[in-house]
């Protein structure tokens, strides 16, 4: 089973500056099946991106997806007030399975 | 638009079985490029896939709780369903059930459409 740890576990930034999450695998992951979720408080997660790199219908600009094999990265370039939030990579493995990775918050600072 | 909404009870005791409903809307839970997941999140914690049902009719489960999950379809119904045995404290969790909603989503098994979640907390 693929463990996917992220990394930092919170990340204190303010508005307008760069937020970089990492999400490491345990073993490769296929990127066609790397996800990134975007939870915020008392809702259901939401698709940011998918295919490690594509962003899903109405995700700004800001938001990227970069990596491959063991180690992916979600980057906000300018981080706005509603970007504060948890974020969960997630990966579909060779066994029908899916894993989430822990979460990252990204908290005002 | 396709949309979800979970049902079921909110309070199950210890040992017993907790059972929940995923009611489908605006779609067809026929659809062939579909599946149809569940995922829970404990209080205060991460999320943590649970099993997902293909159109086919086959099923896959996380290891952990394989052998207490059943995940079942009614097309007769337009809806999907959880069961999960032996309950106990750590079973208490929002339980959320989601599909890809579109081709594209499902052919990179991510989850798009996402109900609002159910809270079920297991006490005696």
């Amino acid at each position: 089973e693929i463990v996917l740890t992220q990394s930092p576990g919170t990340l204190s930034l303010s508005p307008g500056e760069r937020a970089t999450l990492s999400c490491r695998a345990s073993q490769s992951v296929n990127s066609n099946y790397l996800t990134w979720y975007q939870q915020k408080p008392g809702q259901a997660p939401r698709l940011l991106i998918y295919g490690a790199s594509s962003r899903a219908t109405g995700i700004p600009d800001r938001f990227g997806g970069s990596g491959s094999g063991t180690d992916f990265t979600l980057t906000i370039s300018r981080l706005e007030p509603e970007d504060f939030a948890v974020y969960y990579c997630q990966q579909y493995g060779s066994s029908f399975t899916w894993t989430f990775g822990q979460g990252t918050k990204v908290e005002i600072k | 638009q396709l949309q979800l909404q979970e049902s079921g009870p909110g309070l199950v005791k210890p040992s017993e079985t907790l059972s929940l409903t995923c009611s489908v809307s605006g779609g067809s839970i026929s659809s062939n490029s579909h599946y149809w997941g569940w995922i829970r999140q404990p209080p205060g914690k991460g999320l943590e896939w649970i099993g997902t049902i293909y159109y086919s009719g086959s099923t896959y489960h996380t290891p952990s709780l394989k052998s207490r999950v059943t995940i079942s379809v009614d097309t007769s119904k337009n809806q999907f369903s959880l069961r999960l045995s032996s309950v106990t404290a750590a079973d208490t969790a929002v339980y959320y059930c989601a599909t890809p909603g579109d081709t594209i989503t499902a052919a990179v098994r991510a989850f798009h459409i996402w109900g609002q979640g159910t809270m079920v907390t297991v006490s005696s």
